[in-house]
């Protein structure tokens, strides 16, 4: 079964450090996403990205935040100047009839 | 009113059990709804797209009710492998791809 692979599988960073989130979408899926789940809450919704541009954001996903598609298979979350309120798991997911969804990078601001 | 509301649980129910799990949604014109399920810590995996006519796979059966904004999920005969949390995920409209996830409701199936 297709999946969508995410590295790292666990990030430790400090404060004010920035991190690359990476990803691989499922290879014939157009659409992707980023999503975070903060411990013990629901999962957000952050970006949507398509034809190589973002199709769109949410309130969370400010100037802190980027995103980029460098080459043909890599999807890339980009998070300046980490905040300790940044620490949570983050998804990836691409999309062809419904979601699939990565297995995630956790993310831990010291 | 939240967007996406579920009781959170947990559901405690011993194998074999029928267990529904509810859900309700605010925008009227959401599109696309989904169960979505997930085990602790891990990502959340796609259980069933729900249709307006209902549908079923399996044990799981899923309904949803437009007039009352209201989707329903259905586990038959419970095994210990169904304990895990619950999503009810909606796509609130024709001009966004993105999801909506409910905070889950959280099932234990006990021997």
């Amino acid at each position: 079964e297709p999946e969508v692979t995410q590295t790292p599988s666990h990030q430790v960073t400090q404060m004010g450090q920035e991190v690359i989130l990476r990803c691989v979408p499922i290879s014939n899926h157009l659409y992707f996403y980023w999503y975070r789940q903060i411990l013990g809450q629901k999962v957000e919704f952050l970006v949507s990205f398509y034809n190589n541009e973002i199709s769109e954001k949410s309130e969370i996903f400010d100037d802190q935040f980027s995103v980029e598609r460098p080459d043909g298979s890599n999807f890339t979350l980009k998070i300046r100047s980490t905040k300790l309120e940044d620490s949570a798991m983050y998804f990836c997911a691409s999309r062809g009839s419904a979601a699939t969804f990565g297995s995630g990078t956790r993310l831990t601001v010291v | 009113r939240k967007e996406v509301e579920q009781d959170p649980g947990p559901f405690n129910v011993p194998e074999g059990a029928t267990v529904a799990f509810n859900c309700t949604y605010s925008n009227s014109a959401s599109q696309s709804f989904f169960w979505y399920r997930q085990d602790c810590r891990k990502e959340p995996k796609l259980l069933m797209s729900v249709y307006s006519s209902g549908n079923e796979d399996g044990r799981f059966t899923a309904q949803l009710n437009r007039a009352s904004q209201y989707i329903s999920l259905l586990i038959r005969d419970s095994k210990l492998s169904d304990s895990a949390t619950y999503l009810c995920v909606v796509n609130p409209g024709w001009d966004t791809d993105k999801l909506i996830f409910g905070t889950g409701t959280r099932l234990q199936v006990f021997p």
